[in-house]
């Protein structure tokens, strides 16, 4: 079955500190690739996205994530983090299928927090 | 402007009692979702609608219900809630088609007694 994996569960940060967070899944087709962030006690909001192209793609806030097909990863990164980058971080999938063609598969999520 | 609203934000209820929570989006999306996020376990899809009148199972669908009679409603419906059932409930739209980004609601956050 599909999966992604986050491996870090809890990252705590200080500001202007370096961020990556790792993002791996398992299927073997085309894929689209997601970052969603959750703000404290917010609705999830699309920080970036890849469909295909470079595979460097920048985001919203400062955000960038680089798509390693052979290492099937797609980890997010930012070079200096601010105490509003705090929040609970999705990586997601979406495997170009063929019925229910929007479903997103997530991962567990990354709970990040940034002190001043 | 562009959103996915849900009703009610936050309940408390006690196992057995029928709620429904309604999911209603502005944008002419024909593809609609549930999702129910727990704290270690991400999101997971509940069911789906791909255009009115076309509703499936996601991955988790025990226990719930859902209905398309239009495009922009969605409603999510639990017959006998149990406290298994408390969690954080997203409804989400999308256009259909693939590589679309889905548009989320602000959550539902529900406690079942």
């Amino acid at each position: 079955a599909q999966s992604v994996s986050q491996h870090n569960h809890h990252v705590i940060l200080s500001e202007a500190a370096s961020l990556e967070l790792g993002c791996n899944y398992s299927y073997g087709g085309t894929v689209n690739l997601f970052w969603y962030v959750q703000y404290p006690g917010q609705h999830l909001q699309l920080l970036l996205k890849y469909f295909s192209g470079d595979p460097l793609v920048k985001g919203i806030k400062g955000f960038e994530a680089e798509f390693i097909k052979s290492k099937f990863s797609f980890n997010l990164r930012k070079p200096s983090v601010q105490w509003s980058d705090t929040a609970e971080y999705f990586c997601a999938v979406n495997g170009g299928w063929s019925y229910n063609t929007d479903k997103l598969i997530f991962g567990t999520g990354t709970r990040l927090q940034v002190f001043p | 402007e562009a959103q996915v609203t849900q009703n009610p934000r936050y309940l408390i209820t006690v196992t057995g009692k029928k709620l429904t929570v309604t999911c209603s989006q502005n944008m002419n999306h024909e593809y609609m979702s549930w999702y129910r996020q727990d704290p270690g376990l991400g999101l997971r899809q509940i069911y789906y609608s791909m255009n009115v009148e076309v509703t499936d199972k996601g991955d988790v669908p025990e226990g719930y219900k859902v209905s398309r009679k239009e495009k922009r409603n969605f409603p999510l419906i639990l017959e006998s809630p149990s406290p298994n059932q408390t969690s954080l409930y997203f409804c989400a739209s999308s256009l259909t088609g693939g590589a679309n980004v889905l548009t989320f609601g602000a959550g539902s956050r529900l406690t079942v007694l």
